[in-house]
C-alpha cells in the first residue's frame, strides 16, 4: 500500500512570494492533517481536511490556507512568504481524523 | 489546552544499554496517544498507538506504556540503529479531528 505522498519535496523562495504544496494521502484515508515543523517550535498543526471540508485550524495567520478534493488530495498555500516561514511542512493522512496518522517525507521550505 | 512534555531533550546511550524515555500529558479526554520515531530531514515514521491507562505495545526493542497522566517509550539494548529522535503526540476528544499535540521529542544518539 503506498503511503502519503508529498510534492515538491523542496522549494526555494524569497520573501512576499506565494507557495502551493501538495499531498496525496493513504489510499482509502479520507482525512488529512498539515503540520509545520521548526527547530524553535517543534511540530505545529496547521489545519485538518476532511470531506473537502475544513473541520479544525491551529493558531496560524490566514497566510497560510488550504483546501481538498474530492479524491481526498490536499493543498496548502502560504502567500506573501515571511523569512519565518522557512520550515518542514508534514502532511498527515487517517481514515476520519481521529486516528492513527501517517506521515509523508514532508517539503522542505526556504524563504530568502 | 492539550499539552505533552518529553524528558530527557538527549540521551546517549552505549549499544545494549537500554533506557526509558517519558512522555508527560495533559488533555481533555485523551482520544489516543502515539509514538513516533523522526530521522533527520524525514517525517514522523508511526511506531504504537495507546489508547487507555494500562495498556502496553512493543515492536523489536521498543516498548511503549501508559498511565492516566504519562507514557513511557522503554529502549531495550538498543543498536545504533535506534539513533532517532522520538516523538509523542497525543489527541484529545473534544474538538481535535485530525489534530496532534506533539511534544518537543528526546533525541537519541545509541554509539558502537
Amino acid at each position: 500500500k503506498a503511503g502519503v505522498t508529498q510534492t515538491p519535496r523542496y522549494l526555494i523562495k524569497t520573501r512576499g512570494q506565494q507557495v502551493t504544496l501538495s499531498c496525496s494521502p493513504i489510499s482509502g484515508h479520507r482525512s488529512v492533517s498539515w503540520y509545520q515543523q521548526t527547530p524553535g517550535q517543534g511540530l505545529q498543526f496547521l489545519f485538518e481536511y476532511f470531506s473537502e471540508t475544513q473541520r479544525n485550524k491551529g493558531n496560524f495567520p490566514g497566510r497560510f490556507s488550504g483546501r481538498q478534493f474530492s479524491n481526498s488530495r490536499s493543498e496548502m498555500n502560504v502567500s506573501t512568504l515571511e523569512l519565518g516561514d522557512s520550515a518542514l511542512y508534514l502532511c498527515a493522512s487517517s481514515r476520519t481524523g481521529g486516528e492513527t496518522q501517517y506521515f509523508g517525507p514532508g517539503t522542505r521550505l526556504l524563504v530568502l | 489546552e492539550d499539552q505533552v512534555t518529553q524528558s530527557p531533550e538527549a540521551l546517549r546511550l552505549q549499544e545494549g544499554e537500554s533506557s526509558s524515555l517519558n512522555c508527560s500529558y495533559t488533555v481533555s479526554g485523551l482520544r489516543g496517544l502515539f509514538w513516533y520515531r523522526q530521522d533527520p530531514g524525514k517525517g514522523p515514521e508511526f511506531l504504537f498507538t495507546l489508547y487507555s491507562a494500562g495498556e502496553e505495545k512493543e515492536k523489536e526493542r521498543l516498548k511503549a506504556t501508559l498511565t492516566k497522566k504519562e507514557s513511557f517509550l522503554h529502549i531495550t539494548a538498543p543498536k545504533p540503529e535506534d539513533s532517532a529522535t522520538y516523538l509523542c503526540a497525543v489527541q484529545g476528544s473534544t474538538d481535535s479531528w485530525g489534530k496532534l499535540q506533539f511534544g518537543a521529542g528526546t533525541q537519541v544518539v545509541v554509539t558502537p
